[in-house]
């Protein structure tokens, strides 16, 4: 099946830093992607739609301006989390449908971030 | 999309079957029924989806009920590798968004 890819898997970073995180889609294009962010012992929330082309779709109650999304291909896009609190220590995960119809989504690995 | 209610919790003994349930009382008749699991610290793996008939493959099968209110995943022979939270998600169409409830956190046991 396809596979998804994210980077960095996991990362460490100081209050008030910015991280990015980049989500790919290796052997197909997706015009498409999702950002979830789960903690522990809890499901997967989704944050935000990525759309290729065009401003991302975010989910009630999640701040555009600090979960800044960008979709500048077919094959990547990136969630950039703006001055890092430890509230937003989390696992973010990534995933892209398939571009047959009625195939699945394919999920990242995920990146478990830290802020100190 | 329509709700989902699963039990929180299950455990099956290795190299048993696995019975995993999920209502989805309000479903439409478009929804697909999806199944997807988690294993600890990674992304979630597909399982199975299907509409109206029994649909098995490789990982599972699913078997959904005739009037489309619930379903039962069955992992045929259970290995401790399979212990994992499952999660039934109902949704509309290809390519739309997949909104996660509570899930089934399944523990294969020796």
């Amino acid at each position: 099946g396809a596979v998804v890819s994210q980077h960095p898997s996991r990362v460490i970073c100081k209050s008030g830093t910015s991280v990015k995180i980049e989500c790919r889609s290796l052997d197909f294009q997706a015009t498409t992607m999702f950002w979830y962010r789960q903690f522990p012992k809890q499901s997967l929330m989704l944050m935000a739609t990525s759309n290729e082309g065009s401003k991302a779709t975010y989910e009630q109650g999640v701040e555009k301006d600090k979960f800044l999304i960008n979709h500048a291909s077919l094959t990547l896009s990136t969630l950039t989390v703006t001055s890092a609190h430890p509230e937003d220590s989390s696992f973010y995960i990534c995933s892209a449908p398939g571009t047959h119809e009625q195939e699945t989504q394919y999920f990242g690995p995920g990146t478990r971030l830290l802020v100190l | 999309d329509a709700k989902t209610t699963q039990p929180p919790s299950m455990d099956c003994a290795e190299g048993r079957a696995a019975n995993l349930p999920c209502n989805h009382s309000t479903i439409s008749g478009n929804e697909y029924v999806y199944w997807y699991r988690q294993i600890h610290s990674q992304g979630p793996q597909y399982i199975i989806h299907g509409l109206k008939n029994n649909e098995t493959n490789e990982m599972a099968s699913l078997i959904i009920t005739e009037d489309r209110k619930s379903s039962t995943l069955i992992l045929p022979h259970a290995t401790l590798r399979d212990t994992a939270v499952y999660y039934c998600i109902v949704r509309v169409e290809y390519g739309n968004k997949l909104v996660f409830g509570a899930g089934t956190i399944l523990r294969v046991k020796s």
